[in-house]
């Protein structure tokens, strides 16, 4: 089974840039996406197909991917962007086949 | 605007069945494949099941395979998922949330619903 590994949380002063990892194996050779969930509220695509913002996302959110790692980054950090962020890649021989990482907290500090 | 509007939720006891609903607005519903995801309170996002846009085609994470079937009405714009033989382990949030293309296969959910509560207990 294929495991996205996200760190826990973390934190970021406004204004600063947030980084976001999710490991897997190879999954530089996988699309992946992202996703914020506030509080209360359902997840909503912010990247797609590694580095794609959907209409209405800002140019602050971007994305990367490479070897074994991909990053979600949040530029210029505001308080509204206090949120728990998850990756999700397909994979096939998984059991879910749709992959979701273990999800990160950012604060903002 | 893309809306996805879920009911259908409540308290079951275990071993209950439960149908779920997703109403779709704002698009052209045959067109798109639909699928369901799960999240426990205070735990990440499960994927559920999935199914192509004429629904000739399903899918199921193998812990819901054989107990939950997903089905859609394109005439109501509506997507369902039936639930039996639930177990604590179901209770959850359940989105449902659509694909990009008809087809599920290797993509992501560029529109969630709200959410619906299932809450399985005696």
């Amino acid at each position: 089974s294929y495991v996205l590994t996200q760190p826990p949380s973390v934190s970021v002063a406004p204004g600063q840039t947030a980084r976001i990892t999710c490991g897997g194996n190879n999954i530089g050779s996988k699309s992946v996406h992202w996703y914020q969930q506030k509080p209360g509220q359902a997840p909503v695509l912010v990247v797609y197909d590694d580095s794609d913002r959907p209409s209405g996302i800002p140019e602050r959110f971007s994305g990367s991917n490479s070897g074994n790692t991909a990053t979600l980054t949040i530029s210029r950090v505001e308080a509204g962007d206090e949120a728990d962020y998850y990756c999700q890649v397909w994979d096939s021989s998984s059991d879910h086949h749709y992959v979701f990482g273990t999800g990160t907290k950012v604060t903002v500090l | 605007e893309v809306q996805l509007v879920e009911s259908g939720g409540g308290l079951v006891q275990p071993g209950g069945s439960l149908r779920l609903s997703c109403a779709a607005s704002g698009f052209t519903f045959s067109s798109y494949a639909m699928h369901w995801v799960r999240q426990a309170p205070g735990k990440g996002l499960e994927y559920v099941s999935a199914i192509s846009s004429n629904g000739g085609s399903t899918y199921y994470a193998n812990s819901v395979k054989g107990r939950f079937t997903i089905s859609r009405d394109n005439s109501k714009n509506t997507l369902y998922l039936q639930m039996g033989s639930l177990r604590a382990e179901d209770m959850a949030v359940y989105y449902c949330a659509r694909d990009p293309t008809g087809d599920y296969a290797d993509n992501y959910f560029d529109y969630w619903g709200q959410g619906t509560l299932v809450t399985v207990s005696s």
